[in-house]
């Protein structure tokens, strides 16, 4: 799988958006791009993914850039539970070989202030 | 619908004691995962399974550690004998298919080992 490289740490004031960017310039054709969450002390979550179109969801939005090398999670109005570490993960879809497998990075603390 | 279930939440043993932890996946998933969180090494995957049946299991850290699925309701993960450095945090998770890449997490188990 594509490695990825996240901003270590964010903030970002309640109320606004925050986006989080990554890098996975190495990413290939068949790969898509994971987001999950962990909050604190809680399992990791499942956010959204996509292949190179933009998705939105209920949780965020993934805007994925045309060359496919970077892309970023929008929360579009951010509230203190979004605290929390984001991992950005590229893997290839379809359940062959070892496409079942998530390689989680160490991703970004987003801290979101009052 | 209930999340994936384990237990216990956290357990405290001494070095040398058998531990075993818990897991029940979230009906009609057919896939279960058995992670590991640590500080220094992150998320790890230790074990995967698949129908029941144990898929990849070279995550699994020495012969100490065992993992079970009797049925598609549940899974244990067994450690005999315990030492400190497995003091960690460790999670299963269940999925619908192991090529969507959404995974459920439980909560997780939090392990002391003294």
């Amino acid at each position: 799988d594509a490695k990825t490289t996240q901003p270590p740490s964010m903030d970002c004031a309640e109320g606004r958006a925050a986006n989080l960017p990554c890098n996975h310039s190495t990413i290939s054709g068949n790969e898509y791009v994971y987001w999950y969450r962990q909050i604190h002390s809680q399992g990791p979550q499942y956010i959204i993914h996509g292949l190179k179109n933009n998705e939105t969801n209920e949780m965020a939005s993934l805007i994925i850039t045309e060359d496919r090398k970077s892309s970023t999670l929008i929360l579009p109005h951010a509230t203190l539970r979004d605290t929390a570490v984001y991992y950005c993960i590229v893997r290839v879809a379809g359940s062959g070989g070892s496409n079942y497998k998530l390689t989680f990075g160490k991703g970004t603390l987003l801290t979101v202030n009052p | 619908d209930a999340g994936v279930i384990q237990s216990p939440r956290h357990e405290v043993t001494e070095m040398g004691q058998e531990v075993t932890l818990r897991c029940k996946p979230i009906s009609g998933h057919n896939s279960l995962f058995w992670y590991r969180q640590t500080m220094m090494r992150g998320l790890e995957l230790l074990i995967y399974f698949n129908n029941n049946v144990p898929i990849d299991d070279s995550g699994m850290p020495e012969d100490r550690f065992s993992a079970k699925m009797p049925n598609a309701s549940f899974s244990t993960l067994k450690i005999q004998p315990s030492e400190p450095r497995d003091s960690a945090v460790y999670f299963c998770a269940s999925s619908s298919s192991p090529g969507t890449g959404e995974q459920y997490f439980g909560p997780g188990t939090r392990l002391t080992v003294t």
